[in-house]
């Protein structure tokens, strides 16, 4: 079946440290691949996404890159900031499109000033 | 433009009753898909209706069903509630599901089963 792998435990760091949350997947085909963020009491937010193979999504300084011979999707951020602590979940869709979404556990990421 | 809207935001019910979410995409998108939150199970997939048709499912009982209606509102239903249902349900909508467009989550109801 589709799953997505999310390393165990919160993340915390301090700020302007460099990130990294590790993410890999199980899917047959070619699913697109996404990072969410929510924030305490609100919804999730697409943060990036990839919908191929090698594809790098990034935003708000945050990056992933598709990579599809090892199956993972690792986000990364060179400096955090205080208002980057949040949950972060990688997903994916295995039928490539927005829906179906099968998530991650998700990390709490808190920053510390 | 306005959010994905999903009424209410808390909800106390009693085990053995029946419960009705609702969720009112943005305006112009036809995809809605319904998700459950639990701190054990994580993010889950419940089901997606695109156009008023239920086209995905996930691997929940029959007890969880759902309705879309000819404005995109949808509703989840929940019946004979056990407290495992206790948990944040979230809606997202988006134009088709397509993987060129993005789905946007409402803030969820809070269900709490006792």
């Amino acid at each position: 079946g589709n799953s997505v792998t999310q390393m165990e435990g919160p993340v915390t760091l301090s700020e302007e440290a460099f990130l990294t949350i590790n993410c890999t997947y199980t899917a047959t085909g070619y699913p697109s691949l996404f990072w969410y963020v929510q924030y305490p009491g609100e919804g999730l937010q697409l943060l990036l996404k990839a919908t191929k193979a090698d594809d790098k999504g990034s935003n708000k300084g945050f990056e992933a890159t598709y990579r599809k011979e090892t199956t993972s999707f690792h986000l990364e951020k060179g400096s955090v900031q205080v208002s980057d602590s949040a949950v972060y979940f990688c997903a994916l869709s295995p039928s490539g499109g927005n829906n179906r979404l099968a998530f991650g556990k998700g990390n709490q990421v808190v920053v510390i000033p | 433009k306005a959010g994905v809207t999903q009424t209410p935001r808390y909800l106390i019910k009693t085990r053995g009753q029946q419960v009705t979410l609702s969720c009112s995409p943005i305006s112009g998108h036809r995809s809605v898909s319904w998700y459950q939150q639990t701190p054990g199970q994580g993010l889950q997939f419940l089901f997606e209706y695109f156009s008023e048709t239920q086209r995905n499912k996930g691997n929940f009982p029959g007890r969880f069903s759902g309705r879309q209606f000819s404005n995109s509102r949808s509703e989840m239903n929940v019946s004979t509630l056990e407290l495992g249902d206790s948990a944040l349900y979230l809606c997202a909508s988006s134009l088709d599901g397509a993987a060129n467009t993005e789905a946007f989550f409402g803030q969820g109801t809070r269900l709490t089963v006792v």
